[in-house]
Order: C-alpha cells, then structure tokens, then sequence
C-alpha cells in the first residue's frame, strides 16, 4: 500500500541538541499526525494538524502542515533522554464511514548522554 | 477515560490453537480499527469497523477473523496461524470522522 517517504531513518544525537525530521507524500491528505513508539507498546500521539500551513507546539516538540498538503516536519528542541525511540508520520483520510492511516517508515532516535 | 485497552499483553499459541485478541474504550468513538506491526516497521492496517458493521477489510487472510460485538468492543479471533503472523497486534478507536485517538498497547503475538 502507500506509504509516506519519511527521512532521515535514524538519528544518533548527543543529549541537548536538537531534532529535526519530516514526511513527504506525492498525494494530498487532510490531516498529519505525528505518533512516538517505544518498544514493545502502542504509538502514542504527540501532534496533530489539520489545517494546511498549521504551525502547532506542544512542549519542547514543533510540527507544521505543509502548505501542499503533501508534507510535514516535526521538531524537537533540547533533546533528553526519554526523547528516544521511532517516531512515525501518519497521513489521515476518510474512506468508507471511518479514518485511514498512512505512515512513515519511521525515525529511530538515539541520543548519548 | 481515554484509553484504548487491550488484553493480553502478551500471548504464545501454537499454529493449531485458536485464541482471540480484546480490544475496549469507553470514549465513545464508533471507529475501531486492528493494525499489524511487524519489528521496525510501521503499522499495517488490517480491518476497520465503523458503526459495528466491518468497513474495511485489507486483503487479510481469514485465519483473522474480527468482531465487533458493540460500540465498546472489538475482537481479533485467530486459527491456524503461522510462525510468520508473530507481531504487535494493535488496536485503534476514533471517532468516525473526528479527532484520532489513542492506539492501545498492544498484543505482543508469538505463534509457535
């Protein structure tokens, strides 16, 4: 099925440095979320956009909606150590009376203290 | 509450057993959804209910069989499975056409 193109795969970072990574779609979709993963448990939620050129923040993360609608990047500023794990992007739209989701093939996180 | 439940956590079965997958979330969301996730890879959208009738079914084999006995609940049953269908099973609830909700934890699924 579609999948999202979401870059980089992994980052190796030291701990207080800032995190910058982004998804791209050839097609259109009406919502972007962003999800973290730590191992062995469900995606968590971490942003939600729903407007074209939405800039929204929550805590020490940033994501925006691109203004195509075909792409979106997250942020995250003075990272610490609970920031490791896989973030996925995930295009949202509606078919057939419910939601689908598209995702990246993630982002693995590694900071060093 | 604002939780998606799933129970087990973990689970062993052999390819000749039939066991199920349970999902729960009191929010009041009519969309329920079962993703398949495989180690470093994204979820894998298996089915999806909407309304309690089966809105989406992508391609699975009928091994999986889901259930949706009401608004609050929705089953995974499994038979005959293979060493291959090992993975994360998670669960998904939103409103239909509204905001997303949380995934549940996650059934981690060893066939054997």
């Amino acid at each position: 099925g579609q999948q999202l193109n979401q870059s980089p795969q992994s980052m190796f970072i030291q701990e207080g440095e800032d995190v910058s990574m982004n998804c791209t779609s050839s097609s259109i979709f009406n919502t972007w979320l962003w999800y973290k993963q730590d191992p062995g448990e469900g995606p968590v939620l971490l942003i939600a956009l729903y407007k074209a050129g939405e800039l929204t923040s929550n805590g020490r993360l940033t994501a925006q909606f691109g203004i195509t609608r075909k792409d979106s990047f997250l942020n995250i500023s003075a990272s610490i150590p609970s920031d490791v794990g896989i973030y996925f992007c995930a295009g949202r739209r509606a078919i057939q009376g419910a939601q689908k989701l598209v995702f990246g093939q993630g982002t693995r996180l590694t900071i060093n203290p | 509450d604002t939780e998606v439940t799933q129970t087990p956590k973990h689970l062993v079965m052999g390819m000749t057993n039939k066991k199920s997958l349970k999902c729960e979330q009191h929010m009041g969301h009519r969309a329920m959804y079962w993703y398949k996730q495989k180690a470093k890879k994204p979820p894998e959208l298996m089915f999806v209910y909407s309304y309690e009738k089966l809105s989406i079914n992508e391609s699975v084999p009928s091994r999986f069989s889901p259930e949706c006995p009401n608004s609050s609940l929705l089953n995974l049953h499994l038979h005959a499975l293979q060493p291959e269908d090992s993975a994360l099973y998670l669960c998904a609830s939103s409103q239909v056409l509204g905001v997303w909700a949380f995934f549940g934890q996650g059934t981690r699924l060893t066939v054997v």
